[in-house]
């Protein structure tokens, strides 16, 4: 592995049904994010985790959950999928998320997932 | 509330030279940033400047201007592989990246 792998490439997805997005990094990042990108929108931050074992909210939460073993994965889960969650979604890592440190953020390939 | 402002869509020749600008009010700044997002792919860094003035790497530059909340990324010589979405980005007082919704850069022959 080299960088970020997100999994699965793309998803289409019965609504109400529950799926989880995964996330893997091997640059021993200590910060991690979740995001989703709407036509027309910037990216908006869903959750993120300034190191393991802690996660955060970010600007649109609802209706996902993360978690945080371990340094390398993060991954997202919709626990009962809905229409308007059909975006694309991007993990992102960077050696920051503490104050006066703040380093580029790194990105996955993305997760393009559909909501019927 | 917390505002990045670019333009939508901006076109250029091959060969010529095009400014995006970038303008923000956020609570608090320490860093600003862009990325250059090709269509169907993930967000790349370009640059960072978090003190006034200007940041050349190579082809494109990056100027800040914290006193009037204002940024641009200057792109010389264009090639047709820089048509791709340009993306502002500033780090607010809370150390979290708020982004702009991007400029789709289209490169003409």
């Amino acid at each position: 592995i080299a960088g970020i792998t997100q999994a699965p490439t793309s998803q289409i997805l019965a609504a109400g049904r529950r799926m989880t997005l995964r996330c893997t990094q091997d640059m021993r990042h200590n910060a991690m994010y979740w995001y989703r990108q709407d036509l027309g929108l910037g990216l908006r931050l869903i959750h993120y985790s300034n190191t393991a074992g802690t996660t955060g909210k970010g600007e649109v939460p609802d209706g996902y959950s993360v978690s945080r073993a371990n340094t390398d994965d993060f991954p997202l889960t919709l626990a009962s999928a809905v229409p308007s969650q059909t975006s694309v979604y991007f993990c992102a890592s960077s050696d920051s998320g503490t104050s006066g440190n703040y380093n580029e953020q790194f990105f996955g390939p993305g997760t393009r997932l559909t909501v019927l | 509330g917390q505002n990045i402002d670019q333009p939508t869509e901006m076109t250029a020749t091959e060969g010529a030279i095009v400014q995006i600008n970038c303008t923000y009010q956020t609570s608090g700044f320490n860093g600003l940033f862009w990325y250059q997002q090709h269509a169907g792919e993930a967000p790349t860094f370009l640059s960072y400047n978090v003190l006034d003035g200007l940041e050349e790497k190579g082809r494109f530059s990056s100027f800040l201007s914290r006193s009037k909340g204002y940024s641009y990324l200057l792109l010389k010589e264009l090639q047709m592989k820089d048509s791709a979405s340009y993306l502002c980005a500033v780090v607010d007082s809370n150390y979290q990246l708020i982004w702009g919704a991007g400029t789709k850069l289209i490169i003409k022959p």
